[in-house]
């Protein structure tokens, strides 16, 4: 059964912590990305990473950090340094370049919320 | 990146045909245009893309004019589940190098 999958789905932190969220994804797919969404609000890039090994900073990385060592696995940090982590986090995936097709699958998301 | 604008909310009812209309005035030549549904508390979930003219597929329909500065979603005879918010992107085709900009979105409420 592919898919991304994201955990936990709930995460409380003190303030102050480090934190890291889990993103898999077993579609082959070679690019993968980190949003960030507020209540009512849409979605922002975080980090997104085109192949293994490397990655680029989206619209909103400071006080975020990422690393991409295997295909399957884009894991993002929230740093002590995010001055207002509490939020709801997605990972998404997409195939590379195969297709002019701008499709995303993502994952269930991560509700993060710092106390 | 082309920035759109489409309505913030929308009201519907259940069976009707709703038609949502985004706005892209600056879209380059290389941009496609791509509907996105999401459910509270869920990913977002790839609907429909096209380039020009009108796309069709199993969910719903996109039309889009010749000038391409703007575009219609629309959904045949909507269900109470069709209820969620939907996003308008306009981005270069080519997915992992891609861009995507998920604005505010269009709630759209269906009632019985």
């Amino acid at each position: 059964d592919g898919g991304i999958t994201q955990s936990p789905k709930y995460l409380f932190r003190k303030e102050g912590q480090n934190v890291t969220l889990s993103c898999e994804q077993n579609l082959n797919h070679d690019a993968m990305y980190w949003y960030r969404q507020d209540p009512g609000q849409g979605l922002r890039l975080i980090y997104y990473s085109q192949i293994v090994n490397d990655f680029q900073k989206g619209d909103i990385a400071e006080g975020y950090s990422v690393s991409r060592e295997k295909k399957e696995s884009f894991p993002l940090t929230v740093t002590s340094a995010q001055k207002n982590p509490t939020a709801f986090y997605l990972c998404a995936s997409s195939p590379s370049g195969l297709a002019y097709t701008n499709e995303q699958f993502f994952g269930p998301g991560t509700r993060l919320t710092v106390l | 990146l082309a920035k759109t604008t489409q309505p913030i909310s929308m009201d519907s009812y259940e069976g009707q045909e709703v038609n949502i209309t985004c706005s892209h005035n600056n879209i380059a030549t290389n941009d496609y245009i791509t509907w996105y549904q999401q459910f509270p508390s869920q990913g977002p979930r790839f609907i429909i893309q096209g380039y020009k003219t009108k796309v069709t597929n199993e969910v719903a329909s996109l039309f889009i004019p010749a000038d391409r500065k703007s575009s219609t979603l629309s959904l045949p005879r909507v269900s109470l589940s069709d209820t969620a918010v939907y996003y308008c992107l306009v981005a270069q085709g080519g997915g992992a190098t891609n861009k995507l900009i998920f604005g505010t979105g269009t709630l759209l409420a269906v009632q019985p």
